[in-house]
């Protein structure tokens, strides 16, 4: 276990849902990072957050909307979504560059 | 093109023989890391060198780094089944947070 917790593991939803994908780090740290990763393509960066405020939106569409309570606490809101959004996405967090993965939600947008 | 990228995309050795994957990258970076992923699972973190040092081992790893030719290596040594995953590496820039940007990986797969 990394310390970095992400919930559910799995997600099936259809164009019109809205749905959230949870991660909780019990690190201690103060970056938390949200990545896409498809199939046959790089690790895709979406979002940042250092010390709960967003450093950095990756050029991610608007159906994606990331939300940071705590340092120890970070959600990524879906709605509306595509099918070509279908892919692991995986939270980390970090601290010094070093990253933590969680396990990743398996997304499948019907 | 990206910051880091791997070499090969894909390696398949039997098992108890080393395996060498190779990255190379574009920019000036803080330090570099190796990261594995076994299938459909999370990044795990496996050794990071730092800009300033130019070989570290862990266990059955060792990773060069050669800032002048801005590449590393990674080399797993007698290797095994369960050493079968993707291996990436990621670049360590400098921002107004700690920024890594990964590579799209080396698929090893190591036959019993």
């Amino acid at each position: 276990e990394t310390g970095v917790t992400q919930t559910p593991r799995h997600l099936v939803m259809g164009m019109t849902n809205k749905k959230s994908l949870k991660c909780e780090q019990h690190l201690g740290h103060n970056a938390m990072y949200w990545y896409k990763q498809s199939a046959k393509k790089p690790l895709e960066l979406m979002f940042v957050y250092n010390f709960k405020e967003q450093t950095e939106n990756n050029s991610v569409p608007s159906r994606f909307s990331p939300e940071c309570p705590n340092s120890s606490h970070l959600f990524l809101h879906l709605h509306t979504l595509q099918p070509e959004d279908s892919a692991l996405y995986l939270c980390a967090s970090g601290q010094s560059h070093e990253q933590y993965f969680g396990p990743g939600t398996r997304l499948t947008v019907t | 093109s990206q910051q880091g990228e791997e070499d090969p995309q894909a390696l398949s050795i039997q098992e108890g023989e080393n395996a060498t994957m190779n990255c190379s990258y574009k920019t000036s970076i803080n330090n570099l890391q190796w990261y594995r992923q076994n299938s459909g699972r999370g990044l795990v973190h496996l050794i990071l060198i730092r800009s300033n040092e130019r070989e570290k081992h862990s266990g059955r790893l060792r990773v060069t780094l050669d800032t002048s030719k801005k590449s590393s290596s990674l080399l797993i040594t007698a290797s095994r089944a369960a050493d079968t995953a993707s291996y990436f590496c990621a670049t360590a820039v400098k921002t107004s947070y700690d920024k890594v940007i990964f590579g799209p990986g080396t698929s090893l797969s190591v036959i019993p």
